[in-house]
């Protein structure tokens, strides 16, 4: 069975600080790879997301993220954060092929953004 | 224009007792899943659903069983309520995924169930 990781539990940052946010996976296999971003008191919403091809992907609201399958690694960065990105963030995988695209989602990371 | 809607919202109740969240999807998707957030935020599936019929089916008491009555629908019902299930529950869909599992799921608003 797959399991994730996030080392960061809670990120306090600066607005126009750089954030980098961990993500490890564990999976014999091929995974698909997902970041969700959840702001308070709302549901869960896809930032970016990682199949194949380039490892380096971009998503919404100026996020990226690289996939290093050596390190078996998704960190989540953005260049400068903004007082709107304190929420939380979830890495997730899903197995490839099958497994119903059941995601394993990580324990999140708390992200507060001071002025 | 919602996409994925839960209802209700809040749900506040004695122990022992049953109750039932529903899930509707209007994105033509064709599977549905059941998530649990604990109060550590952390997120774990219970239930996926493809066409109707039950394709993931995690480690969960018995006293859940999902329902899903057509393939935009998919209810969760709880029997014999326990302190322990107090969490946010979360519905979720995505198009049909069985052997890609790359399909986004787009999660609904939570039900927030409080068990005293």
């Amino acid at each position: 069975a797959q399991s994730v990781s996030q080392h960061n539990h809670h990120v306090i940052l600066s607005e126009a600080a750089s954030l980098e946010l961990g993500c490890n996976y564990s999976y014999g296999g091929t995974v698909n790879l997902f970041w969700y971003v959840q702001y308070p008191g709302q549901h869960l919403q896809l930032l970016l997301k990682y199949f194949s091809g380039d490892p380096l992907v971009k998503g919404i609201k100026g996020f990226e993220a690289e996939f290093i399958k050596s390190k078996f690694s998704f960190n989540l960065r953005k260049p400068s954060v903004q007082w709107s990105d304190t929420a939380e963030y979830f890495c997730a995988v899903s197995p490839v092929p099958g497994g119903g695209n059941k995601l394993t989602f990580g324990t999140g990371t708390q992200l507060k953004v001071e002025l | 224009d919602t996409a994925v809607s839960q209802t209700p919202k809040y749900l506040v109740t004695q122990m022992g007792n049953d109750k039932s969240i529903k899930c509707e999807q209007n994105l033509g998707h064709d599977t549905m899943y059941w998530y649990k957030q604990d109060s550590k935020k952390f997120l774990k599936i219970m239930f996926s659903y493809n066409n109707k019929e039950l394709i993931i089916n995690e480690t969960v008491p018995n006293r859940f069983s999902p329902k899903s009555p057509d393939k935009a629908h998919l209810n969760l019902h709880i029997n014999s309520l326990e302190l322990g299930d107090s969490a946010v529950y979360f519905c979720a869909s995505s198009l049909e995924t069985r052997l890609a599992g790359n399909n986004e799921q787009f999660f609904g608003p939570g039900t927030r169930l409080t068990v005293l």
